[in-house]
């Protein structure tokens, strides 16, 4: 089945600083490829999706590109803020289901 | 405004009660979903509806149940059968769109926080 695999957390960075979380999936088809933010006590928030090979999402200074080589989507951001201080979800998508990897808790110091 | 929502934000639940939870969406989305998340953990799937009166069993459905009467409704009943309910109830709703719905996007309500007393 499928399934989604993100890098261990909890993820601790100074503001600035680059972050990037790793996601790796296994899917049969082309499944579309997204990445969710949750913030304390909410629901989950579409941060950037990309629903064929190659394609880059990107929002709010986040970027993820579709490796089908590599079976990747790993979450880029050039600058984190404190206000970027969350937990990241991916989720890959192959039919009326989504499938998502355990999440990775992001801190960022001021 | 569109959007989902879930209520009652907490919930209470004695010993051998059932409880239900609910979530109602303005969007005219054909699917909703509902979904538990534990601490640390990710999301896992309970139920999900593809279109009125119909309903599919997610992963953990033991212990729970739907129903779909209405486009924008979908409330859980959390059964006395489930065991171990506390957690952190997320519904969730799509529309359909191309290529059997797999592109498109899910959009999430605020959430439901059940407690046992």
């Amino acid at each position: 089945g499928d399934s989604v695999t993100q890098m261990e957390g909890p993820v601790t960075l100074s503001e600035e600083a680059f972050l990037t979380i790793n996601c790796t999936y296994t899917a049969t088809g082309y499944p579309s490829l997204f990445w969710y933010v949750q913030y304390p006590g909410e629901g989950l928030q579409l941060l950037l999706k990309a629903t064929k090979a190659d394609d880059k999402g990107s929002n709010k200074g986040f970027e993820a590109t579709y490796r089908k080589e590599t079976t990747s989507f790993h979450l880029e951001k050039g600058s984190v803020q404190v206000s970027d201080s969350a937990v990241y979800f991916c989720a890959l998508r192959g039919g009326s289901r989504l499938t998502f990897g355990e999440g990775t808790q992001l801190t960022v110091n001021p | 405004d569109g959007g989902i929502t879930q209520s009652p934000k907490y919930l209470f639940r004695k010993e051998g009660q059932n409880v239900t939870l609910s979530c109602e969406q303005n969007l005219n989305h054909d699917a909703m979903y509902w979904y538990r998340q534990d601490p640390g953990q990710g999301l896992r799937l309970i139920y999900y509806s593809q279109i009125v009166n119909d309903f599919q069993k997610g992963d953990i459905a033991e212990g729970y149940s739907v129903s779909r009467e209405k486009k924008e409704s979908f409330p859980l009943t959390v059964t006395s059968a489930q065991k171990n309910p506390t957690a952190f109830y997320l519904c969730a709703s799509s529309p359909p769109g191309t290529s059997g719905g797999s592109q498109e996007t899910q959009y999430f309500g605020p959430g439901t926080r059940l407690l046992v007393l």
